[in-house]
């Protein structure tokens, strides 16, 4: 069974460009998470798919950032314009139910904003 | 507001050692506590979850606690091993379904 891939490995913009992340979940997974890391902090959560619908946005920062993921499968989240400060790493993860179930995170993406 | 804590921030042993890793967390109202293991430049691999009714979960070398009641959580890693150098993240789910992270123990394990 595959595991959760990301795409790009790494990313390298200008502030005020616009980045476009991608999450493939593992297959059969309904839940899907969002997650990232800035420089010297703590992971922390940013949003948490049900299949399609947003479950728990909470932790997305501003309106600059935009998650999708359109017909439950993979999901995209697009950051607009980004600013220095958005620089980081990027996870994401999928469980297949949810409450007490392990969450399998991916490699991440790479965001540097210059 | 939750908030978790690791220590030590970092930790160096020689191969062999055993060792015991530290996380606690102010709220005691959670679901489980996860440990993860992140080499460098890599995503987060699981090695053990606990759920809030129990008291303890084995892998192998690898024995992780939980007392809900005090908060804190332990991690056991027994006869470490250079491959077992990584960064070690301990997370706990509340009522939603998000992960609330501690800031890790950086260990580095030298033959």
């Amino acid at each position: 069974e595959a595991g959760v891939t990301q795409f790009p490995s790494h990313s390298v913009i200008e502030k005020g460009q616009t980045v476009t992340l991608r999450c493939d979940p593992i297959s059969g997974h309904d839940n899907l998470y969002w997650y990232r890391r800035v420089m010297g902090k703590e992971i922390k959560f940013l949003l948490h798919f049900v299949k399609e619908s947003k479950q728990d946005e909470s932790g997305m920062p501003n309106n600059r950032f935009l998650a999708e993921r359109t017909g439950g499968t993979y999901s995209t989240l697009k950051v607009q314009p980004a600013e220095l400060e958005d620089s980081g790493v990027y996870f994401c993860a999928s469980s297949r139910n949810r409450g007490q179930e392990t969450q399998y995170f991916g490699p991440g993406t790479r965001l540097l904003v210059l | 507001k939750q908030e978790v804590t690791q220590i030590p921030a970092a930790l160096s042993v020689p191969e062999g050692e055993n060792l015991v890793l530290n996380c606690s967390f102010t709220d005691s109202a959670i679901y489980n506590l996860q440990w993860f293991r992140q080499d460098p430049g890599k995503g987060l691999t699981s090695l053990l979850l606990i759920q809030s009714s129990q008291r303890e979960q084995t892998s192998g070398r690898l024995n992780a606690s939980l007392d809900k009641s005090s908060g804190r959580s332990t991690l056991y890693i027994a006869a470490s091993q250079p491959g077992d150098s990584a960064t070690y993240l301990c997370a706990v789910r509340e009522g939603t379904d998000k992960l609330i992270f501690g800031t890790g123990t950086r260990l580095q394990v030298f033959p």
